[in-house]
């Protein structure tokens, strides 16, 4: 079974700061997803990676997938209290495998 | 603007009496999903629909059901409801399931509230 591990759980961070999330696993995965998700909302889709060592850039977002691809990073320069949300990452495998979940970093950014 | 819609975004029922959860999209894609996701987890996959192919996950209970009577419509029953089945349940969809870019899209969801 394929498991993607994210760290850390929950974050709290002040306007301003840096932060970087991680998701890990042992497994290879052919794409890795980022997703964030609000309140009462679903998850809405960031970006996605497929080459290993690739990075996306989307604003002051910043993602990275390991040159292994079993791994991925998110990174936020100068938060922001609208970045607040549960981020998700999500792998998939190989064939018709369903997407995998990280359990997700709940950000909170305070002004 | 295309969509996933999920109705109703909030739904109440009572122990044991089945309810039925709805979603549509505008995408045109050929896969459908239904997850449920509970407070501080991540979303499960109870199963899918690759056009008409239903594609059920090993551990979802009987007690949930699905139909797909055409391309934009995708429902979600489940026969008695029980406590432990309160939560959010995430609709999602994806042009095709066997690509590395199968992005999916997610509706708004339901949170269901069983009483």
């Amino acid at each position: 079974t394929q498991l993607l591990e994210q760290s850390p759980q929950f974050l709290s961070i002040q306007e301003g700061e840096n932060l970087t999330v991680y998701c890990n696993s042992s497994s290879v995965f052919s794409s890795l997803q980022w997703y964030r998700q609000e309140p009462g909302e679903g998850p809405v889709l960031l970006v996605t990676v497929v080459t290993g060592g690739e990075v996306k850039k989307l604003k002051r977002l910043t993602f990275q997938f390991g040159d292994a691809r079993k791994d991925s990073s998110l990174h936020i320069t100068a938060a922001q209290p609208g970045d607040t949300g549960l981020y998700l990452c999500a792998g998939r495998g190989s064939g018709n495998t369903p997407l995998v979940f990280g359990k997700g970093t709940r950000l909170s950014v305070i002004a | 603007d295309a969509m996933v819609i999920q109705n109703p975004r909030y739904q109440v029922t009572q122990f044991g009496k089945p309810v039925t959860l709805s979603c549509s999209q505008t995408l045109n894609h050929n896969v459908m999903y239904w997850y449920q996701q509970k407070s501080s987890q991540a979303p499960k996959l109870l199963f899918h629909y690759y056009d008409k192919d239903f594609n059920n996950e090993a551990d979802t209970p009987d007690n949930f059901q699905s139909r797909r009577p055409n391309t934009s419509f995708c429902f979600l029953d489940i026969r008695s409801p029980g406590l432990g089945d309160a939560a959010m349940y995430l609709c999602a969809t994806s042009r095709n399931r066997d690509r590395a870019y199968n992005e999916q899209f997610f509706g708004p969801g339901t949170r269901l509230t069983v009483l």
